[in-house]
C-alpha cells in the first residue's frame, strides 16, 4: 500500500486565488513528519513546510499553510494568492520517527503539476 | 554554502557499463538518501545511509550499490546498467530522522542506452 496519496496529477489555478493540493498519508506510527516540496522546472527540491503529527496547531509558512487533519490522515497544502512563480510539481512527503526498521526513511508521493494563469 | 553537491550532472551509458555517483555534503548530517525520480512515480528510495559505514535499502534498490565510507560522502553505484534505469537520480541528506527536512542535491540526470 502506499504512504503518500496524491490524487490530483494536475491542478490549475488562477493567479491571485488560494489553491488546495491534497495529500493522504498511511502509518501507524504514532508519531511521524509531514513534508511539502515544491519542484519547478528547473528540477531542484524546494522544501515548504513542514507539520508534526504531536503539533496541536497546522503549519503555517508565509503563503503556505497545511490544512493537517489527523483523524481523516489527510495534509492538504494550501497556496494562498497563488503567482505565477507558484507553477511547479508539489510533493507530499512523510517520514515514520518511532518504527525501527524503516526509522529515517521519506517517503514521498507521485506529486501534483501546479499550473497558475494569469 | 555547498550543501549537497552531486557529480556528475548528466551521464549518458550503454546497456552493461557501470558507474558511480558521488554526493557530498558539508553540513556534518548523519542521514543521507539516494532516490530515483521518474514521470509519474514520484520520488522512490533506492538506498539511504543512518551513519558512517551503515546503509539500508529503500523500495527499489535492485540493481544499486552504495557506501558510506566518509560521513560526508554516499555513493551510488551501477554494476551492470539497463535501460530501465534512465532516471534523473537524487542524492539528499538530513540531520537526524525526526523533524528535520532533506536538503537536496541538484539531481543527476542518466540515460541509458
Amino acid at each position: 500500500a502506499q504512504k503518500i496519496t496524491q490524487t490530483q496529477p494536475g491542478m490549475f489555478v488562477q493567479e491571485k486565488e488560494a489553491v488546495t493540493l491534497d495529500c493522504t498519508y498511511d502509518t501507524s506510527d504514532p508519531s511521524y513528519g509531514l513534508f511539502w516540496y515544491k519542484q519547478p522546472s528547473s528540477g531542484e527540491m524546494i522544501f515548504l513546510i513542514y507539520q508534526g503529527s504531536y503539533d496541536q496547531q497546522n503549519a503555517t509558512e508565509g503563503r503556505y499553510s497545511l490544512n493537517f487533519q489527523k483523524a481523516r490522515k489527510s495534509a492538504n497544502l494550501v497556496i494562498s494568492a497563488s503567482q505565477l512563480g507558484d507553477s511547479a510539481m508539489y510533493f507530499c512527503a512523510m517520514r515514520e520517527h518511532t518504527r525501527g526498521s524503516t526509522l529515517g526513511r521519506l517517503y514521498f508521493g507521485r506529486g501534483t503539476q501546479l499550473t497558475v494563469w494569469p | 554554502n555547498a550543501g549537497v553537491t552531486q557529480t556528475p550532472k548528466f551521464r549518458v551509458l550503454k546497456t552493461g557499463q557501470s558507474m558511480t555517483l558521488l554526493c557530498a555534503q558539508d553540513m556534518n548530517h548523519e542521514y543521507m538518501y539516494w532516490y530515483r525520480q521518474d514521470p509519474g512515480m514520484g520520488l522512490r528510495l533506492i538506498h539511504y545511509s543512518v551513519g558512517e559505514g551503515t546503509t539500508a535499502k529503500g523500495e527499489v534498490p535492485d540493481g544499486y550499490n552504495v557506501s558510506r565510507l566518509k560521513k560526508q560522502n554516499f555513493l551510488l553505484g551501477l554494476e551492470s546498467a539497463a535501460p530501465s534505469q534512465t532516471s534523473v537520480y537524487f542524492c539528499a541528506s538530513s540531520r537526524d530522522a525526526t523533524n528535520e527536512k532533506l536538503f537536496f542535491g541538484s539531481g543527476t540526470q542518466l540515460s541509458v542506452l
